[in-house]
This record gives structure tokens, C-alpha cells and sequence, in this order.
């Protein structure tokens, strides 16, 4: 099945800076990349997605950039803000089944 | 777009007793439902697969006599915890394609606490 590998657990940014989460997965039949917010106790929130026949997309601050050949992708948010703080997870969907990674917790510091 | 209704959204049990969930998908025909389950601070493990009209298709590991999922209608899936034990407790949440969105559009449920005591 498929594997979702998402790197930091963890990540700190100062208020205004950027913040990178990176994803990998080891189904290469994977075609749906999809990032979800998730806030304690919710439902996990589309914020962006993404389909492998694209490399990149981006919707205001954020953007996430797929490299099919490495099997990775990431999120990319630019002037972070207190609100960003929450729990982030990347998806990795086959047309069917969609798996997560293990999430990174972001805090934005004021 | 595409809504799941999740009930009920928390609930508190006692052990040894049974918990249903229902999902019901509000204005699109939910043909499969996927069922997760979340530990604090942990991710969305897939559970189940339910496909209208079929069984359900587990994941490894996941016990399919006590995690009961029937799926009779185009818009309805129930997740049936049996003998529930405090090691159950966690948040279940429900998800669903609309494949009528144009996209891979997988719509949540706003999930549930289960608390076993």
C-alpha cells in the first residue's frame, strides 16, 4: 500500500517568514496530492492540491511544488502568520484510497 | 459543495458496551466511504473501505467483528463499535468522494469523539 513520509514533526517560524513541509510516498500509481489544516478536534481543511500531471500550484501564500520522477512534494507557505499555526498534513490519493502523512505542527511566532 | 453529516460528534460510553456513527452524505451519492480513526497528536489511520451494497474492506490490523460498517444506501455508512474499551477511545471520522465535484473532491465528516469509560 502506500506510504506517506512527511518531515518536520515540528516546525517554529518567525512571523512573516516561510515555512516548508516536504512529503514523500512510495506508490508511483499515486495521482492526487492533497494538504489539509486540521485544527484540534475538526475536520481536516483543504488548503491546497495538487494532480501529477502538474508541477506546481500556488493560491495566494501558499504553493506546493510535486516532483513525480523523486516521489515528493511540498508545501510551501510565505508570510506566515499567527493564524497559520495549526497541524498540517500531506495526502497522497490514488484515485481511491487516500493516505497521510504523520502531520507537522506549525507554530508561528509573534 | 459536496457535504458529509456526521453523527453524533461526541459520545461517552461505558465499557463493554456498543457505539454507532453515522455518515450521511447530504446532497451527492456517496458510492464508497472511508472510514479513519485518530489518536491525540497522531494522524488519520484508514480503518475501513465501505462500498455501497458490499462489505466493507479493512485495513490490516483493524478488527472487523468489533469495527461493524454497513453501507445499505447511496448516502448513508454507519461505523458500529462493539464491546467498546477504553483503548477505542479516539476520534472516528468519515470521509467521501463526490465524484461529480470534476476533481478527487474527498469531503469529511466533522468527526467524533469516543470516549470509552
Amino acid at each position: 500500500g502506500e506510504n506517506v513520509e512527511q518531515h518536520p514533526s515540528t516546525l517554529s517560524v518567525q512571523e512573516g517568514d516561510s515555512a516548508v513541509i516536504k512529503c514523500t510516498y512510495s506508490d508511483s500509481a499515486s495521482n492526487y496530492f492533497p494538504w489539509y489544516k486540521q485544527e484540534l478536534g475538526k475536520r481536516p481543511q483543504l488548503i491546497i492540491d495538487i494532480r501529477s500531471n502538474v508541477g506546481e500550484k500556488k493560491d495566494q501564500r501558499i504553493a506546493v511544488t510535486l516532483n513525480k520522477t523523486a516521489k515528493h512534494f511540498s508545501l510551501h507557505i510565505t508570510e506566515t502568520q499567527p493564524e497559520d499555526s495549526a497541524v498540517y498534513f500531506c495526502a497522497a490519493s490514488n484515485d481511491y484510497k487516500l493516505s497521510f502523512g504523520a502531520g507537522t505542527t506549525v507554530t508561528v511566532r509573534a | 459543495g459536496a457535504v458529509v453529516s456526521q453523527h453524533p460528534s461526541r459520545v461517552i460510553c461505558k465499557s463493554g458496551t456498543s457505539v454507532k456513527i453515522e455518515c450521511r452524505s447530504l446532497d451527492f451519492q456517496a458510492t464508497t466511504m472511508f472510514w479513519y480513526r485518530q489518536f491525540p497528536k497522531q494522524s488519520l489511520m484508514l480503518m475501513a473501505t465501505s462500498n455501497e451494497g458490499s462489505k466493507a474492506t479493512y485495513e490490516q490490523g483493524v478488527e472487523k467483528d468489533k469495527f461493524l460498517i454497513n453501507h445499505a444506501s447511496l448516502t448513508l455508512s454507519t461505523l458500529t463499535v462493539t464491546s467498546a474499551h477504553p483503548e477505542d477511545s479516539s476520534f472516528y471520522i468519515c470521509s467521501a468522494r463526490d465524484l461529480d465535484t470534476g476533481g478527487n473532491g474527498y469531503t469529511f465528516g466533522s468527526g467524533t469523539r469516543l470516549t470509552v469509560v
